[in-house]
């Protein structure tokens, strides 16, 4: 079984730029979160979709920012326009769906974003 | 605030030696705590998740505890070995349904021969 996948795994744009990161959960996870991790600080949660609906979006940092998962599949993940404090790594996760909020979630290998 | 400390900041231990990190939160209302195992260059990987009721879980040589009471956790790994380096992430799940995760800064393990 193939686990989660992000692509790309790096991208360096320039500021004002915009960029789109994706994420294959797997096969059958309703569950899908979005973190980031920025320079030097503690892995951040952005959001959690359950199939293509936006259960929690709270932690998206401001409105350039725009999460989408289509069919409740892929989900992408836009940034524009991209601020140098944008840069860091961008994590997917995915997760059976469990109703008691204890479900294991497994992480892609993240995209690096470098905004210059 | 949500928060989740971490100590030691970094660890360095001879392989075969045994060694404990520190989880501290300070996060209401509680639904579960896990740890995570982070390979540089890698995404975490799950290795405990307790919830309020349970106050040990092991994962082979990974055993983790969970104090509610002083909101304490700790994850002791037995007979180190050289792939035991990697950073040990504390995340905390907070709310009703457990779905808003507060992640520590994490503790960088070297284990070295």
């Amino acid at each position: 079984e193939a686990g989660v996948t992000q692509f790309p795994s790096h991208s360096v744009i320039e500021k004002g730029q915009t960029v789109t990161l994706r994420c294959d959960p797997i096969s059958g996870h309703d569950n899908l979160y979005w973190y980031r991790r920025v320079m030097g600080k503690e892995i951040k949660f952005l959001l959690h979709f359950v199939k293509e609906s936006k259960q929690d979006e709270s932690g998206m940092p401001n409105n350039r920012f725009l999460a989408e998962r289509t069919g409740g599949t892929y989900s992408t993940l836009k940034v524009q326009p991209a601020e140098l404090e944008d840069s860091g790594v961008y994590f997917c996760a995915s997760s059976k769906r469990d109703l008691l909020g204890t479900d294991t979630q497994y992480f892609g290998p993240g995209t690096r974003l470098t905004v210059l | 605030k949500n928060q989740v400390e971490q100590s030691p900041q970094s660890l360095i231990i001879l392989e075969g030696k045994n060694c404990t990190l520190q989880c501290n939160y300070t996060v209401s209302p509680f639904s579960n705590l896990r740890w995570y195992k982070q390979d540089t260059g890698r995404g975490p990987v799950s290795l405990t998740i307790m919830t309020f009721s349970e106050n040990t879980k092991s994962n082979g040589r990974y055993t983790a505890t969970l104090d509610a009471d002083t909101k304490q956790s700790s994850l002791h790994i037995t007979a180190s070995q050289l792939s035991d380096s990697a950073s040990y992430i504390c995340v905390v799940s907070a709310g009703n349904y457990g779905q808003n995760f507060v992640f520590g800064p994490g503790t960088r393990l070297s284990v070295l021969p």
